[in-house]
Formats: structure tokens, C-alpha cells, sequence
């Protein structure tokens, strides 16, 4: 089946820093999405990709669908408290591909980023 | 507008007990699935409707899961009897057409423990 490989696992920064986190994948995508989860709550969608090579910006947070389709990245500038969460990957496949995996969602490990003040 | 609504937000059994969980999407919302979550991993997909009907069922462990969404609007996940490894967070989600650009919202999950 496909699989995601999220990194870092893990990050530690002070506030201000910018921070990056990266997926890969074994398969194609058509869109790459990045979601951050609070503790007890669910993911939230932060940034959708919807083309090869898309770059696109949400306030701090500046996400790119990778050429080949196979990758994506997340970073986050002038990191704040608030940025402290689950971040995750998820690649998606085409809704008109066929077969039952359509519209399926495909999620990384996640990143999980503290930062401190 | 409201959000996904799941019930309960926490739930503790012991094993071979039977549990459901229940999940309202939000309004107007066609399509509804159902995340698995362990902890430290992503969520997985379990099952997917669009309206009543499942479209992608083909995560779920049929020998002991059940889902529902008899009138195309709320959902109930069923496990029975529970296992040990059965304990996660349950996500639900739904979004309006299911479409590319459509948005996945979820809900706040179940956290299952099977004792």
C-alpha cells in the first residue's frame, strides 16, 4: 500500500525560529494537504497543494507540491507558542481514479513541534 | 456553523465488550468517513460514505467492525467484541462532496481504551 514518510519526527526550537518538515512518498499524489492536530482534538487543515510545483502561503506557513508528485514540504516562519501541535502530511488520490481508493487520504507519521518562548 | 460532533469524547471497557461510537457531520455534508488513530501514528482510513451508501470499505476489519449511516446523515462504529489492541482515537469527518478540493473537516475523536 503507500506509504508516507514524514520528517523530522520530532522538533525542538525557540520562538522566532523558522522551522521545516518534509514527506516523501512511494506513489504519486494529486493533491498534498498539511494538518495540525491539538492535543484531544482532531486534525485541522492548514494548507491544500493541488498542482506539481505549487507553491502557496498561509500567514506564516508556506507549503510546496514537489515536481514529481512524490513529495512536499511544510515551514512555518517566526515561530510562535501557539505553532506547538502535531503537524502532518497527507497525500490524496484522485477522486475520478476508480476503484474504491478514490478521494482517499493518506497520512504521514506527523511532526511533533514544541517550541519554546 | 457547527462542527463534526462525535460521542463519546472518552470511552473505557474491557475486552470482548461490544462499544460504539456515533458521529453528526456537519450540515449539508454528503460524504462522511471514519479515521483510525494510534498513538504517534497518522490517521488511517476506515470507511467511507457518500450519503448512505459506503463507497470504501475496504480498511475495515469486517470480522469485528461495523458502520452505519442509515438515512445518510449521522454515523455509528461499531466494535464487537473489542480488543486490546483496538484502543485509539476514532476520528470521524466529513466534507460536502467528497471532491479534490473539497475540505476534510474532523471531529474531535473517541479515545477508546480496552482494558
Amino acid at each position: 500500500g503507500q506509504q508516507l514518510n514524514q520528517s523530522p519526527q520530532s522538533m525542538f526550537i525557540q520562538e522566532g525560529e523558522d522551522v521545516s518538515m518534509n514527506c516523501t512518498s512511494s506513489s504519486i499524489f494529486n493533491t498534498w494537504l498539511w494538518y495540525k492536530q491539538d492535543p484531544g482534538e482532531g486534525p485541522v487543515l492548514l494548507i491544500a497543494l493541488y498542482k506539481a510545483g505549487e507553491l502557496t502561503s498561509n500567514g506564516r506557513l508556506t507549503a510546496q507540491f514537489g515536481i514529481t508528485r512524490k513529495d512536499s514540504f511544510l515551514n512555518i516562519s517566526a515561530s510562535i507558542p501557539s505553532d506547538v501541535g502535531i503537524y502532518f502530511c497527507a497525500g490524496r488520490n484522485p477522486v475520478n481514479a476508480g476503484g474504491t481508493s478514490y478521494g482517499k487520504l493518506t497520512f504521514g507519521q506527523g511532526t511533533i513541534l514544541t517550541v519554546h518562548p | 456553523e457547527a462542527g463534526v460532533v462525535q460521542s463519546p469524547r472518552y470511552k473505557i471497557i474491557e475486552k470482548k465488550q461490544p462499544v460504539a461510537f456515533w458521529c453528526n457531520p456537519i450540515s449539508g455534508h454528503n460524504t462522511l468517513y471514519w479515521y483510525l488513530q494510534n498513538l504517534g501514528q497518522g490517521p488511517e482510513l476506515l470507511i467511507r460514505y457518500e450519503n448512505e451508501e459506503a463507497v470504501d470499505d475496504s480498511q475495515l476489519p469486517k470480522d469485528r467492525f461495523s458502520a452505519e449511516r442509515l438515512k445518510g446523515v449521522d454515523s455509528t462504529l461499531k466494535i464487537q467484541p473489542a480488543e486490546l489492541g483496538d484502543s485509539a482515537v476514532y476520528l470521524c469527518a466529513s466534507s460536502r462532496f467528497g471532491q479534490d478540493t473539497d475540505t476534510q473537516y474532523f471531529g474531535p475523536g473517541t479515545r477508546l481504551t480496552v482494558l
